[in-house]
Parts: C-alpha cells; structure tokens; sequence
C-alpha cells in the first residue's frame, strides 16, 4: 500500500526552527510531485508548499516564503520542510502529500498521518 | 489569491438523505478543483478531481460537477459514514486555496 509517514514536529518556541520529513513507501517517489499542507487547530486546510520530481521547481504560499524550505532526497524517498523564524500562526498539524498528473489535472491523492507543530513561548 | 466560499458551512441530514455542498471561487478556475473528505484527526482523502472525476475506490454515491466560479460537491444517499467535514480546492494557480470547510453532521 502507498504510505506517507511524517516526522518531526513538536514544541518550538517563536523565533525557533524545526525540520519535517516525510518518507514514502511503496511507490516510485521520484516520479511525483510532492506538497505540504497544513491545518491550524479547528481551521481548514491550506496549502503550504509543492516541488517537483527533482527539487528543480518549488512553490511556496506567501506567508511562509523565506520562511520555509521544500526539499527532497529521491535516494532515500523522503521530502522535508525546514521550518525557520517560526510564528505562533505556524502552529498546526502538517501534512506531506502526494500530488498526482492526469492528464490536465493534478490531485492529491495519498495523505500522511499529519505531524503536530506548536510554535509557543 | 483565489478565494473559495463553500456554503453551507454546517449541514444537519439524515441516513439515506441527499446532500449537495456548493463552492464558489472568486475566479475563473476552469474545471481545476478536487473535494476532499475529512473525519477528526485523520487526513483528507481525495473524493473528486478535475471538478466530476471520481477517484478510484470512492463510492459512486459522491458525485462532483460544474465549472469556471461554481461547483457542487453531491451525496446521493448518505450513509453513516459519511458524517466528515468536505473541504474543495483548486489547484489552478498558485497559491493553491481550500474552501472553508463544510461539516456535515448527524441530524
């Protein structure tokens, strides 16, 4: 079965860094884009960031460019986001996704489980 | 930025019932918006792509249509579970937006 599994959250104080990955099991990672998305607690989702097969391309919301950093390791199937300057509005639970072609189209179609990232003094 | 506004935002139905959920965006987006399905500390799972494709293993009960600003996300007959927060999203231009969120409770 396709599989995400994030890593890496936790409690960072404002001002602080932190560096997420996601490993990917059972599919040819390097032939997928790749995104992150988060959720703010009790808000709806949002789109964080997106790089292509190999790291040539990358796209970032604006309130976390400059901030954070998509990057990629096709050896070891793992995506990352380092997280720099953190802000309280960065707290939510981050999800890495998969982000699929057809034709057109693109959709996200396999999910990870979501790591928690706090941003609190 | 592409704002999309789904409404309602809270739904109150019953087992067997029909639900359409409508999202609007503040722009032409084509057909580029897929919904999403979302039940309490889980991940979403993609229920429709490309505005009315139906990704495969989703049950033929959920159906997407419309095009350019206004789209409708459909449960032919609820089942109970399908009580999950629906959330549309496009991915037309950057920044990709998501809709609010729609939760669709037991009445």
């Amino acid at each position: 079965e396709e599989q995400l599994v994030e890593s890496g959250g936790g409690l960072v104080q404002p001002g602080g860094s932190l560096r997420l990955s996601c490993a990917a099991s059972e599919f040819t990672f390097s032939n997928f884009w790749m995104c992150w998305v988060r959720q703010a607690p009790g808000k709806g989702l949002e789109w964080v960031a997106n790089i292509n097969q190999d790291g040539s391309e990358k796209n970032y919301v604006d309130s976390v460019r400059g901030r954070f950093t998509i990057s990629r390791d096709n050896a070891k199937n793992s995506l990352y986001l380092q997280m720099n300057s953190l802000r309280p509005e960065d707290t939510a639970v981050y999800f890495c996704a998969r982000r699929d072609r057809v034709i057109l189209w693109s959709r996200m179609d396999v999910w990870g489980q979501g790591t928690t990232v706090t941003v609190s003094s | 930025d592409i704002q999309l506004t789904q409404s309602p935002s809270f739904l109150s139905a019953s087992v067997g019932d029909r639900v359409t959920i409508t999202c609007r965006a503040s722009q032409g987006i084509d057909n580029y918006l897929a919904w999403y399905q979302q039940k309490p500390g889980k991940a979403p799972k993609l229920l429709i792509y490309a505005a009315s494709t139906l990704q495969s293993g989703v049950p033929s009960r959920f159906s997407g249509s419309g095009s350019v600003t206004e789209f409708t996300l459909t449960i032919s007959s609820l089942q109970p579970e399908d009580f999950a927060t629906y959330s549309c999203q496009q991915d037309h231009v950057y920044p990709w937006t998501f809709g609010q969120g729609t939760k669709v409770e037991i009445k």
